[in-house]
Protein backbone atom coordinates (compact mmCIF):
# COMPACT_ATOMS: atom_id res chain seq x y z
CA UNK A 1 0.00 0.00 0.00
CA UNK A 2 1.04 3.32 -0.47
CA UNK A 3 2.68 5.38 2.27
CA UNK A 4 2.57 9.63 2.08
CA UNK A 5 5.11 11.74 3.65
CA UNK A 6 4.22 15.38 4.82
CA UNK A 7 6.33 17.27 7.18
CA UNK A 8 6.05 19.40 9.28
CA UNK A 9 3.09 17.90 11.46
CA UNK A 10 2.78 21.64 13.01
CA UNK A 11 3.89 25.59 11.55
CA UNK A 12 3.47 28.84 13.18
CA UNK A 13 4.07 31.33 10.54
CA UNK A 14 3.59 35.46 11.02
CA UNK A 15 0.65 36.65 8.34
CA UNK A 16 2.65 37.93 4.69
CA UNK A 17 5.55 35.45 5.71
CA UNK A 18 5.89 32.35 2.26
CA UNK A 19 4.86 29.01 2.92
CA UNK A 20 6.13 25.58 1.42
CA UNK A 21 4.45 22.24 2.61
CA UNK A 22 5.95 19.35 0.81
CA UNK A 23 4.41 15.90 0.54
CA UNK A 24 5.97 12.80 -1.10
CA UNK A 25 4.31 9.33 -1.92
CA UNK A 26 6.00 5.94 -1.83
CA UNK A 27 4.54 2.38 -3.10
CA UNK A 28 2.93 3.48 -6.35
CA UNK A 29 3.57 5.52 -9.43
CA UNK A 30 1.85 7.85 -11.34
CA UNK A 31 -0.87 8.87 -8.62
CA UNK A 32 -3.02 11.15 -8.33
CA UNK A 33 -2.16 13.82 -5.88
CA UNK A 34 -4.41 15.80 -3.81
CA UNK A 35 -4.34 19.37 -1.60
CA UNK A 36 -7.12 19.46 1.12
CA UNK A 37 -7.55 21.82 3.67
CA UNK A 38 -9.83 21.39 6.89
CA UNK A 39 -11.14 24.35 9.36
CA UNK A 40 -10.68 23.59 12.70
CA UNK A 41 -14.26 21.34 13.60
CA UNK A 42 -15.18 21.23 9.61
CA UNK A 43 -15.02 19.10 6.80
CA UNK A 44 -12.22 18.85 3.98
CA UNK A 45 -11.90 21.65 1.35
CA UNK A 46 -10.41 20.32 -1.88
CA UNK A 47 -7.57 23.08 -3.04
CA UNK A 48 -5.58 21.32 -5.76
CA UNK A 49 -4.84 18.18 -7.56
CA UNK A 50 -3.13 16.70 -9.99
CA UNK A 51 -3.14 13.52 -12.49
CA UNK A 52 0.49 13.93 -13.84
CA UNK A 53 3.87 15.73 -13.40
CA UNK A 54 3.11 19.72 -13.67
CA UNK A 55 -0.47 19.34 -13.95
CA UNK A 56 -2.44 21.00 -11.55
CA UNK A 57 -5.98 21.88 -10.91
CA UNK A 58 -7.27 24.48 -8.68
CA UNK A 59 -10.53 24.19 -6.95
CA UNK A 60 -10.63 27.27 -4.85
CA UNK A 61 -9.52 31.14 -6.14
CA UNK A 62 -6.81 31.64 -3.40
CA UNK A 63 -3.33 32.83 -2.64
CA UNK A 64 -1.72 29.64 -2.40
CA UNK A 65 -0.41 27.77 -5.20
CA UNK A 66 0.17 24.21 -6.07
CA UNK A 67 3.33 22.38 -7.99
CA UNK A 68 4.55 18.56 -8.72
CA UNK A 69 7.90 18.76 -9.47
CA UNK A 70 8.24 14.53 -9.18
CA UNK A 71 5.67 12.40 -10.01
CA UNK A 72 5.86 11.49 -6.57
CA UNK A 73 5.92 15.12 -5.25
CA UNK A 74 3.50 17.29 -4.28
CA UNK A 75 4.15 20.88 -2.81
CA UNK A 76 2.17 23.60 -1.54
CA UNK A 77 3.37 27.12 -1.05
CA UNK A 78 2.11 30.39 -1.21
CA UNK A 79 3.97 33.94 -1.43
CA UNK A 80 2.41 35.82 1.27
CA UNK A 81 0.62 33.99 4.10
CA UNK A 82 -3.12 35.33 5.40
CA UNK A 83 -4.76 34.53 8.40
CA UNK A 84 -7.84 32.89 7.15
CA UNK A 85 -5.01 30.71 5.79
CA UNK A 86 -4.79 28.97 9.09
CA UNK A 87 -6.59 25.30 8.84
CA UNK A 88 -5.00 21.46 8.64
CA UNK A 89 -3.58 20.55 5.47
CA UNK A 90 -3.70 17.03 4.50
CA UNK A 91 -1.79 15.52 1.35
CA UNK A 92 -3.53 12.88 -0.05
CA UNK A 93 -2.58 9.86 -3.20
CA UNK A 94 -4.68 8.15 -5.03
CA UNK A 95 -4.75 5.12 -7.76
CA UNK A 96 -7.67 4.35 -10.37
CA UNK A 97 -10.99 5.21 -10.24
CA UNK A 98 -12.74 3.01 -6.74
CA UNK A 99 -9.29 3.25 -5.16
CA UNK A 100 -9.13 4.88 -1.96
CA UNK A 101 -7.49 7.79 -1.22
CA UNK A 102 -4.38 7.54 1.39
CA UNK A 103 -3.81 10.52 3.78
CA UNK A 104 -0.45 11.98 4.82
CA UNK A 105 -0.54 12.93 8.13
CA UNK A 106 -1.40 16.01 8.07
CA UNK A 107 0.01 19.91 8.70
CA UNK A 108 -1.55 22.19 11.48
CA UNK A 109 -1.15 25.81 9.96
CA UNK A 110 -1.21 28.88 12.49
CA UNK A 111 -0.76 32.22 10.64
CA UNK A 112 -0.40 34.90 13.43
CA UNK B 1 -21.53 19.39 -9.66
CA UNK B 2 -21.11 17.02 -6.53
CA UNK B 3 -22.63 17.48 -3.22
CA UNK B 4 -22.66 15.58 -0.06
CA UNK B 5 -25.03 15.86 3.03
CA UNK B 6 -24.18 14.62 6.84
CA UNK B 7 -27.31 15.96 8.93
CA UNK B 8 -25.90 14.80 12.25
CA UNK B 9 -23.24 16.84 13.52
CA UNK B 10 -22.87 14.89 16.30
CA UNK B 11 -24.12 12.30 17.81
CA UNK B 12 -23.38 9.96 21.89
CA UNK B 13 -24.34 6.26 21.75
CA UNK B 14 -23.79 3.47 24.13
CA UNK B 15 -21.23 1.27 23.89
CA UNK B 16 -21.61 -1.93 22.32
CA UNK B 17 -25.06 -0.72 20.64
CA UNK B 18 -25.51 -0.15 16.85
CA UNK B 19 -24.88 2.86 15.50
CA UNK B 20 -25.71 4.26 12.07
CA UNK B 21 -24.32 7.39 10.48
CA UNK B 22 -26.33 9.48 7.56
CA UNK B 23 -25.24 10.42 4.14
CA UNK B 24 -26.67 11.37 1.50
CA UNK B 25 -25.65 12.76 -2.02
CA UNK B 26 -26.42 14.32 -5.35
CA UNK B 27 -24.65 13.74 -8.20
CA UNK B 28 -25.98 13.24 -11.95
CA UNK B 29 -23.42 10.97 -13.22
CA UNK B 30 -24.29 7.44 -13.46
CA UNK B 31 -21.05 5.58 -11.99
CA UNK B 32 -19.21 6.72 -8.87
CA UNK B 33 -17.91 5.69 -5.66
CA UNK B 34 -18.87 6.19 -2.34
CA UNK B 35 -16.39 6.55 0.98
CA UNK B 36 -16.18 6.82 4.50
CA UNK B 37 -13.56 8.13 6.43
CA UNK B 38 -12.87 8.36 10.15
CA UNK B 39 -10.46 11.39 11.45
CA UNK B 40 -9.35 10.47 15.77
CA UNK B 41 -8.51 13.04 17.19
CA UNK B 42 -4.87 12.86 16.12
CA UNK B 43 -6.16 14.45 12.61
CA UNK B 44 -4.83 11.36 10.14
CA UNK B 45 -7.72 9.86 8.08
CA UNK B 46 -8.44 6.44 7.82
CA UNK B 47 -10.53 4.59 5.26
CA UNK B 48 -13.56 2.40 6.41
CA UNK B 49 -15.41 1.57 3.58
CA UNK B 50 -16.03 1.54 -0.23
CA UNK B 51 -19.08 1.49 -2.26
CA UNK B 52 -19.54 1.37 -5.84
CA UNK B 53 -23.08 2.67 -7.50
CA UNK B 54 -23.03 -0.68 -10.05
CA UNK B 55 -22.51 -2.98 -6.80
CA UNK B 56 -25.35 -4.68 -6.30
CA UNK B 57 -24.60 -5.44 -2.99
CA UNK B 58 -23.99 -3.40 0.10
CA UNK B 59 -20.06 -3.16 1.33
CA UNK B 60 -18.78 -4.70 4.60
CA UNK B 61 -15.85 -4.43 6.14
CA UNK B 62 -15.45 -5.99 9.42
CA UNK B 63 -17.67 -4.08 12.32
CA UNK B 64 -18.27 -1.46 9.31
CA UNK B 65 -21.55 -1.86 6.87
CA UNK B 66 -23.04 0.30 4.42
CA UNK B 67 -26.46 0.64 4.15
CA UNK B 68 -26.51 1.26 -0.04
CA UNK B 69 -29.90 3.01 -1.21
CA UNK B 70 -29.18 3.97 -4.53
CA UNK B 71 -32.56 5.33 -5.67
CA UNK B 72 -32.64 7.63 -2.36
CA UNK B 73 -29.12 8.46 -3.01
CA UNK B 74 -28.40 7.41 0.17
CA UNK B 75 -25.28 6.09 1.55
CA UNK B 76 -25.43 5.71 5.32
CA UNK B 77 -22.20 4.16 7.08
CA UNK B 78 -23.35 1.49 10.07
CA UNK B 79 -21.20 0.77 12.72
CA UNK B 80 -21.95 -2.63 15.00
CA UNK B 81 -21.52 -2.96 18.68
CA UNK B 82 -19.99 0.28 19.06
CA UNK B 83 -16.47 0.50 20.71
CA UNK B 84 -14.79 3.49 22.71
CA UNK B 85 -12.09 3.43 20.21
CA UNK B 86 -14.66 4.48 17.67
CA UNK B 87 -15.63 8.03 18.85
CA UNK B 88 -13.99 10.42 16.22
CA UNK B 89 -15.15 12.27 13.06
CA UNK B 90 -16.84 10.60 10.38
CA UNK B 91 -16.73 11.62 6.55
CA UNK B 92 -18.29 10.36 4.06
CA UNK B 93 -17.13 11.15 0.62
CA UNK B 94 -18.14 10.23 -3.18
CA UNK B 95 -15.92 10.58 -6.64
CA UNK B 96 -18.22 9.86 -10.03
CA UNK B 97 -16.18 8.15 -12.56
CA UNK B 98 -13.84 9.79 -14.86
CA UNK B 99 -13.54 12.71 -12.50
CA UNK B 100 -10.68 13.01 -9.85
CA UNK B 101 -12.27 14.92 -7.20
CA UNK B 102 -13.09 13.44 -4.05
CA UNK B 103 -15.43 15.41 -2.06
CA UNK B 104 -16.56 15.22 1.51
CA UNK B 105 -19.39 16.08 3.47
CA UNK B 106 -19.21 18.16 6.70
CA UNK B 107 -18.72 15.27 9.16
CA UNK B 108 -20.45 13.67 11.47
CA UNK B 109 -18.49 13.73 15.69
CA UNK B 110 -19.65 10.41 17.00
CA UNK B 111 -19.09 9.85 20.79
CA UNK B 112 -19.20 6.62 22.23
CA UNK B 113 -20.48 6.61 26.09
CA UNK B 114 -19.01 3.86 28.07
Amino acid sequence: SQTIHQWPATLVQPVGSPLSLECTVEGTSNPNLYWYRQAAGRGLQLLFYSVGIGQISSEVPQNLSASRPQDRQFILSSKKLLLSDSGFYLCASKGGFNEKLFFGSGTQLSVL
Amino acid sequence: AQKITQTQPGMFVQEKEAVTLDCTYDTSDPSYGLFWYKQPSSGEMIFLIYQGSYDQQNATEGRYSLNFQKARKSANLVISASQLGDSAMYFCAMMPAGNEKLTFGTGTRLTIIP
